[in-house]
Parts: C-alpha cells; sequence; structure tokens
C-alpha cells in the first residue's frame, strides 16, 4: 500500500480565516513534505520533516505553518493567506535516508482557494 | 546547481505508436533521477527512477526510460501509447537528500 491520505480534497477560505490541511500515511515512512502546485506548473517544496523534524524550510512565508504530530501525520496550518496562495497543496512521504534514493509517494491534493 | 529540462512543453501521439518524452539533467556526482505522471487535478505518481546500474529502466505501466551519460539525458518512453498514458509528465532530480527538483513537465496527449 502506498496510500498518502490527503484533506480536505477542497477548501475555500477567507483571507482571515485560520485553516488546517491534514496528511496522513500509514507507510511507516519517516519523512514527510508539503508541496505547493500552481497550475500547469511543476510542484515547489515547501517543507520537509524528517523524523517529525523539520529539516527544510524553504524560506517559506510565516501564514503557512506546519506540523508534524508524529510520525503517521503532517499538518499545514493556514492563517491570513492571499489570494495568490490559492493553488494544489501535495503532501508526499518517503523513507527517510539511504541517500536521496527514496521514492517519494504523493496524496491526490487540497485543492485550496483563497478569496 | 542540480537541475533538469524538459524541453517541450507538449507531445501529440497516435495511439499505438511509440512515445517519447524528453528529459536532460544538470548535476554535480551521480545523479538520482525520477520520472512521475499526473492526471488532471491528481497527485503525482510514481512511474520510475535511475539510482545506478542498467542504463535501461523499467517501470509501471509499460513505461521504461533510457539513461543516457554522455548526453546527460533520461528520457521517457513507451513502445506503444494508450489513450489513457494522456497525462502531465514530470522528470525529477534529487537535489541534497530529501529534495526532489521538478522539470517544468511536459503534457502528453495520445489520440486515437
Amino acid at each position: 500500500d502506498t496510500e498518502v491520505t490527503q484533506t480536505p480534497k477542497h477548501l475555500v477560505m477567507g483571507m482571515t480565516n485560520k485553516k488546517s490541511l491534514k496528511c496522513e500515511q500509514h507507510m511507516g515512512h519517516r519523512a514527510m513534505y508539503w508541496y505547493k502546485q500552481k497550475a500547469k506548473k511543476p510542484p515547489e517544496l515547501m517543507f520537509v520533516y524528517s523524523y517529525e523534524k523539520l529539516s527544510i524550510n524553504e524560506s517559506v512565508p510565516s501564514r503557512f505553518s506546519p506540523e508534524c504530530p508524529n510520525s503517521s501525520l503532517l499538518n499545514l496550518h493556514l492563517h491570513a493567506l492571499q489570494p495568490e496562495d490559492s493553488a494544489l497543496y501535495l503532501c508526499a512521504s518517503s523513507q527517510s535516508g539511504q541517500g536521496g534514493k527514496n521514492i517519494q509517494y504523493f496524496g491526490a491534493g487540497t485543492r485550496l482557494s483563497v478569496l | 546547481a542540480q537541475s533538469v529540462a524538459q524541453p517541450e512543453d507538449q507531445v501529440n501521439v497516435a495511439e499505438g505508436n511509440p512515445l517519447t518524452v524528453k528529459c536532460t539533467y544538470s548535476v554535480s556526482g551521480n545523479p538520482y533521477l525520477f520520472w512521475y505522471v499526473q492526471y488532471p487535478n491528481r497527485g503525482l505518481q510514481f512511474l520510475l527512477k535511475y539510482i545506478t546500474g542498467d542504463n535501461l529502466v523499467k517501470g509501471s505501466y509499460g513505461f521504461e526510460a533510457e539513461f543516457n551519460k554522455s548526453q546527460t539525458s533520461f528520457h521517457l518512453k513507451k513502445p506503444s501509447a494508450l489513450v489513457s498514458d494522456s497525462a502531465l509528465y514530470f522528470c525529477a532530480v534529487r537535489f541534497l537528500y530529501d529534495k526532489l527538483i521538478f522539470g517544468t513537465g511536459t503534457r502528453l496527449q495520445v489520440f486515437p
């Protein structure tokens, strides 16, 4: 089973709202990722968690706040977003270590619209 | 710096014909290369990877890719295209231990 589950599938929020995206995997992976993908563009890495610790933050604005409560769960907390933050947000997971040979498995994504 | 390039925004092929989606890379050291496919409003699905070994890598759904070190290429191929193969294809290269850098993507359109 290589399933990464993301909820919700769609989210519409105002610029003053606070919302959270959720990602879950049960493959025993210890690395988890958040990506942002704009229409017809490649995914752009936002955050990487390795063994529940934040290892990479790609200079993402503070209105995006990641959280990794345990090895199976990854959240992305959203606050005071801008319309340009509207995008498909993808979660991925992989085994950790092995020098980068690991396959990243992606969820179906959350389609976010900021009004 | 590590990078990948996909020179074609779109590739059109008739069903039953062979298909090739091109990817070139620029890396320092040994390249770890990946191909992913994305269907509309979906996440990315892993197709295949090259780490080391045989230059011809076989992957999911009948796809394969040929690693060519002298041409720094990693083209995706399939002997006989299906209409259901129509999707967006991304080549990616590993950068640092946990980071993938994606190409700009190639839209494959297979016509009946």
